[in-house]
């Protein structure tokens, strides 16, 4: 079975300043995506970014970029230019190419707060 | 686009009450899924369903039931409330035409007392 784990139960960094998330996951497939979600105190859960095993490239998303290293199991989240509305639970997501339910598997999350 | 809707927002329970978590989209998607959120954790999944019709098992599937008479709606039934259920219950969807992304409903807090 498949599982993600995030160490850093809450980070802290300061507004414009950048912050990495770490994000390890345990798989025996070689096909699937990953992502990382953003729930800001409103509990919606929103996607920030995304990133799919088969692509050698990170992937970016404005201030928000990955390193992705596969050969290590590990997925983390660069946030640049940090910004007072980053501040939420982000969570790493882990999804199987070809499993037949689809869903997601979290990690347990990691609080960022942004300091002005 | 209304995307994925939830209602209630929040609710209160006393043991051994029964309710019904209501999840509505509007973007075709066949796979949809209930997860609940601890505190402290990750969402972990309840039920999902690939299609109308067609519904199993999650990872934390005891005291809750569902069904998928159309593929708009995926009510999550609780019987028989627990004070162990006393969580935030979030409902999503996906399809092929949304690029692997999950869309996710606003979430319900649910307080069993």
């Amino acid at each position: 079975a498949q599982t993600v784990t995030q160490s850093q139960p809450e980070m802290s960094v300061q507004e414009a300043e950048t912050v990495t998330l770490s994000c390890t996951y345990d798989t025996s497939e070689s096909n699937y995506y990953l992502f990382w979600y953003k729930q800001p105190p409103s509990r919606q859960m929103i996607l920030v970014i995304r990133q799919e095993a088969y692509k050698q490239q990170n992937a970016t998303e404005n201030r928000f970029s990955v390193n992705f290293q596969k050969a290590a199991k590990s997925f983390s989240l660069k946030i640049s230019d940090s910004q007072l509305g980053d501040t939420a639970m982000y969570f790493c997501a882990f999804k199987d190419y070809g499993g037949s339910q689809g869903n997601l598997i979290f990690g347990k999350g990691t609080k960022l707060s942004v300091k002005p | 686009n209304a995307g994925v809707t939830q209602t209630p927002k929040f609710r209160i329970l006393k043991i051994g009450q029964s309710m019904t978590l209501q999840c509505t989209q509007d973007m075709n998607h066949n796979y949809m899924y209930w997860y609940r959120q601890d505190p402290g954790m990750g969402l972990k999944l309840i039920y999902y369903s690939v299609g109308a019709g067609i519904t199993d098992k999650g990872e934390v599937p005891n005291g809750y039931n569902v069904s998928r008479s159309t593929t708009e709606d995926f009510p999550l039934r609780l019987e028989l409330a627990a004070p162990s259920q006393t969580s935030v219950y979030f409902c999503a969807s996906w399809g092929e035409n949304s690029y692997n992304e999950q869309f996710f409903g606003p979430g319900t807090r649910l307080t069993v007392l």
